[in-house]
């Protein structure tokens, strides 16, 4: 069935370093793609998206590669700070689709 | 502002009780949604509704309950036929069915006591 999962459940870095958070996905049909990122005890947030014309995208600090060979999403964060501590969710999702598919998050720990 | 409104924020339920979980957004989207999320895991998805008076289950129907007679509006009956409702639930909002954003609310903590 359709799944969407992380390859690891947390990543711990230092401030300063870059992030990367993988996720990989099983429909081939999906087209639109989007990173959340969730702080404790608080609804998702918009983080970047992608479509599937596109490989790469990039926003302020952070870059989402998409590789659809391999059916491979990835979230890269640039300098990392500590607020950027989080559970980050991939999501797949299709046009007409009615609902997406949630991974289920890699914490994010950055250390001072 | 446009957004998703959640209330309450807290909400305790004793056994053997139907508690409703209100959602309210003003962006004009079509489809709403209710998650569930537990402690430490990723979200899944209960039901949700492409259009107004009518909604699909999602993968966690079994023990709640929807209604959609407003666009903006997409409340959840949690029922005492649900054995373990102690959860973190989310409503979020997208323009279309499919291929489109999804925007969350802030979440409402239900425990039971």
């Amino acid at each position: 069935g359709e799944s969407v999962g992380l390859h690891l459940p947390t990543l711990s870095v230092q401030e300063g370093d870059n992030s990367i958070i993988n996720c990989a996905y099983s429909n081939s049909a999906s087209d639109y793609f989007i990173w959340y990122k969730q702080e404790s005890g608080k609804g998702p947030q918009f983080i970047i998206d992608i479509r599937s014309n596109m490989d790469k995208r990039q926003g302020q600090r952070v870059t989402v590669l998409l590789n659809k060979t391999v059916k491979h999403l990835s979230l890269q964060i640039a300098a990392t700070q500590p607020g950027d501590s989080a559970v980050y969710f991939c999501a797949e999702t299709y046009t007409n689709a009615g609902k997406s598919t949630f991974g289920d998050g890699t914490t994010l720990t950055v250390k001072p | 502002d446009g957004g998703i409104t959640q209330s309450p924020k807290y909400l305790f339920r004793k056994e053997g009780q139907n508690v409703t979980l209100s959602c309210e957004q003003n962006l004009n989207h079509d489809a709403m949604y209710w998650y569930r999320q537990d402690p430490g895991q990723g979200l899944r998805l209960i039901y949700y509704s492409q259009i107004v008076n009518d909604f699909q289950k999602g993968d966690i129907a079994e023990g709640y309950s929807v209604s959609r007679e407003k666009k903006e509006s997409f409340p959840l009956t949690v029922t005492s036929a649900q054995k373990n409702p102690t959860a973190f639930y989310l409503c979020a909002s997208t323009l279309g069915a499919g291929g489109n954003t999804i925007y969350f609310g802030e979440g409402s903590w239900l425990t039971v006591v």
